[in-house]
């Protein structure tokens, strides 16, 4: 069974950079059409999707976040990654990680999430 | 980009009642819209796609309607355990985008 897990700090400082992993397991990260997508949602808002990435590295922005936002993959660790550069307190919120099975596809299998808080 | 519009922004009923909630998109999304449960501390899941489409594994009672801007998600027949935030989101206009969401509490 997929399972998706975010890690990384819970507390990022102004302007600094906010960066996650997503661990997958129960199946392979290279499957030729999975895309792997990252969403958010600040405290009290929707949902906002950030961005997804296949196997190979091709990558897709929200154009709100595109000048701050990478994200890569590691195939040989079944992991993908998210660095949002310059935070602001306005990026606090739980960021989840996602499978989409094909690109601009429904997402289908999520992580619990991680609550990062941008605070000095 | 598509903006969608949830309303009510909480519903409160007791267990057997019937739950109808709506999505409402800035311009048509033809059946390009999905539904999703999030139970506190839990990873979202998908319920409904293409508008009435029930993912893997989802009970009966949840169904979903609509097409073009209007689109409902209606639990016939509510459990304790449907206590959740419901959320759209559309895949019809990139880039995809979600609505604000419904909360769902149980009596």
């Amino acid at each position: 069974q997929l399972q998706l897990q975010e890690s990384g700090p819970g507390l990022v400082k102004p302007s600094e950079t906010l960066s996650l992993t997503c661990t997958v397991s129960g199946g392979s990260i290279s499957s030729r059409t999975d895309y792997w997508g990252w969403i958010r949602q600040p405290p009290g808002k929707g949902l906002e999707w950030l961005g997804s990435i296949n196997y190979s590295g091709s990558t897709s922005y929200n154009p709100s976040l595109k000048s701050r936002l990478t994200i890569s993959v590691d195939t040989s660790k079944n992991h993908f990654f998210l660095r949002l550069n310059s935070v602001t307190a306005a990026d606090t919120a739980v960021y989840y990680c996602a499978r989409e099975i094909r690109y601009f596809d429904w997402f289908t299998t999520w992580g619990q999430g991680t609550l990062v808080t941008v605070s000095s | 980009e598509i903006v969608l519009t949830q309303v009510p922004a909480t519903l409160s009923l007791s267990p057997g009642e019937r739950a109808t909630l709506s999505c409402r998109a800035s311009q048509s999304v033809n059946n390009h819209l999905a539904w999703y449960q999030q139970r506190p501390g839990q990873a979202p899941r998908l319920l409904i796609y293409d508008a009435s489409n029930r993912a893997t594994g989802i009970p009966a009672r949840f169904s979903g309607s609509g097409s073009g801007t209007d689109f409902t998600l209606t639990i016939s027949s509510l459990e304790p355990e449907d206590s959740a935030v419901y959320s759209c989101q559309q895949r019809s206009n990139w880039p995809p985008t979600f609505g604000g969401g419904t909360k769902v509490e149980i009596k």
